[in-house]
């Protein structure tokens, strides 16, 4: 599996941006992208994946770097709802038998 | 349409005692994964059923087992509990050969005394 390096923690204001990096140097040429969520109390929830160009849905933007040795997901404007643990996690496909592979993420927190 | 749902939310065993957790998969889901997450960790993959089959297996011993049933509902058992089998136990629903995110239910947070 392809290990990944992301912030431990990050602060936002309410309403701003918020840009979340991920490290995956050792990532292969075919491995997917993905993001998952977790807000508290609560199980992960998916955000967003991509493969080699950027990404956006109705809750987030993914960035790809063009060597895909790093992406940063983007919160386009922050709210409270927000605040979660953010994982990133390679994975050999996008397909639901797919295993992930979740390392520690980054707290976000949002501050109103 | 219900998401994952587990039971129970929670529970308390002592050392050594079994335990049953027991998932229902977002409704056209076939394949039911366990993740355990241990307080401040991210989850950790324990199995994966397809088929009333296990597909894939974590680094976890066999002292954890599962069973899928023909509704696709699937059940984790842990025998012989240890005290760091303490966690939240995690499951996740999808569609085994479609692309498709994991749905996760809201899991079952066992402590072991």
């Amino acid at each position: 599996d392809a290990k990944t390096t992301q912030p431990n923690s990050m602060e936002s204001n309410e309403e701003e941006p918020v840009h979340l990096p991920c490290n995956h140097s050792t990532i292969s040429g075919t491995d997917y992208i993905h993001w998952y969520r977790q807000l508290p109390s609560q199980g992960p929830e998916y955000v967003i994946h991509g493969l080699t160009s950027n990404v956006n849905n109705r809750m987030a933007s993914l960035a790809i770097a063009e060597d895909r040795k790093s992406s940063t997901l983007i919160l386009h404007r922050a709210t409270l709802r927000d605040a979660a643990v953010y994982y990133c996690i390679p994975s050999i496909s996008n397909f639901g038998n797919e295993k992930l592979t979740f390392g520690t993420g980054t707290r976000l927190t949002i501050i109103p | 349409d219900a998401g994952v749902t587990q039971s129970p939310t929670h529970l308390i065993k002592t050392r050594g005692q079994q335990v049953t957790l027991r998932c229902s998969p977002k409704s056209g889901h076939d394949t039911v994964s366990w993740y355990q997450q241990a307080l401040g960790q991210g989850p950790q993959f324990i199995f994966q059923y397809y088929e009333e089959e296990e597909r894939q297996r974590g680094n976890f011993p066999d002292r954890f087992s599962g069973h899928q049933f023909p509704n696709y509902s699937s059940e984790l058992n842990v025998n012989a509990l240890l005290l760091g089998d303490s966690a939240l136990y995690l499951c996740a629903s999808s569609l085994a050969l479609a692309p498709g995110e994991l749905f996760f239910g809201e899991g079952s947070r066992l402590t072991v005394l």
